[in-house]
C-alpha cells in the first residue's frame, strides 16, 4: 500500500469561506487524483497531475484548482464554498513501476461539509 | 472511450455462502482490470487486479477474480462470505496503451447477513 495522506479529515465551514485540502504521498508516485465522492455513490475525477507542474481537469466539472509544486504534494483548493461542495473528497496516487497497471492507492477521504 | 458497468447497486449474502460481484467492461485494446474495496468513512482500498497472464486473480481477504476477455468481464468473487465483507465494492479498468486515467463503475454495495 502506498503512503498517502489527507488533511483535514472532517472541516465544517461556512459559505464563501476560502479552503485548501491538503495530499501528500511519499512514495514517490509522478501521478496524483483527487476523485469527489459523495457518501455510498460513485467516484467522480476532478482533477489529476501527472506530474510537477502539470494539473488537468477530470471528467466532473469542479470549481475547485489544483497544483503540483512538488512531486509529493498535491493540495486542491475552494476559493469560495458554498453547500454544494459539501462531499468526500478522495486524493490518490498511481504506482509508475512497470507491470503494476499502474495501481492507484487512496487516502482516507477528506469530509467537507459547507453551512 | 473506456466504461465499466456494475449491474447490481446491491448485492445481498448470507454469511458462508459464496458470493460474486459482477463488472463488465468496454475499453479499446488490452484492459488492467482493478478492484477496490470501500469500507464507511474510508477510502478505497486496493483487493486486486488484472494485468495480464492467469485470468484468475487472487487478491486480499481471499477474494479472487477471473478475467473473461470473451465476455468482457471482470467478477469478484469469494468461496465463503463473512459479515466483515460488508462494503462498498468499485471494478474499475483502464487500457494498456495511452495514458488515460482509472475509469470507475458505480459501485456495488454488499451485505452480508448473519
Amino acid at each position: 500500500e502506498a503512503d498517502i495522506y489527507q488533511t483535514p479529515r472532517y472541516l465544517v465551514i461556512g459559505t464563501g469561506k476560502k479552503i485548501t485540502l491538503e495530499c501528500s504521498q511519499t512514495m514517490g508516485h509522478d501521478k496524483m487524483y483527487w476523485y469527489q465522492q459523495d457518501p455510498g455513490m460513485e467516484l467522480h475525477l476532478i482533477h489529476y497531475s501527472y506530474g510537477v507542474n502539470s494539473t488537468e481537469k477530470g471528467d466532473l466539472s469542479s470549481e475547485s484548482t489544483v497544483s503540483r509544486i512538488r512531486t509529493e504534494h498535491f493540495p486542491l483548493t475552494l476559493e469560495s464554498a458554498r453547500p454544494s461542495h459539501t462531499s468526500q473528497y478522495l486524493c490518490a496516487s498511481s504506482d509508475p513501476r512497470t507491470g503494476t497497471g499502474n495501481t492507484i492507492y487512496f487516502g482516507e477521504g477528506s469530509w467537507l461539509t459547507v453551512v | 472511450a473506456q466504461s465499466v458497468a456494475q449491474p447490481e447497486d446491491q448485492v445481498n449474502v448470507a454469511e458462508g455462502n459464496p458470493l460474486t460481484v459482477k463488472c463488465t467492461y468496454s475499453v479499446s485494446g488490452n484492459p488492467y482490470l482493478f478492484w477496490y474495496v470501500q469500507y464507511p468513512n474510508r477510502g478505497l482500498q486496493f483487493l486486486l487486479k488484472y494485468i495480464t497472464g492467469d485470468n484468475l486473480v487472487k487478491g486480499s481477504y481471499g477474494f479472487e477474480a477471473e478475467f473473461n476477455k470473451s465476455q468482457t468481464s471482470f467478477h469478484l468473487k469469494k468461496p465463503s462470505a463473512l459479515v466483515s465483507d460488508s462494503a462498498l465494492y468499485f471494478c474499475a479498468v483502464r487500457a494498456t496503451s495511452g495514458n488515460t486515467p482509472l475509469v470507475f463503475g458505480k459501485g456495488t454495495r454488499l451485505s452480508v447477513i448473519a
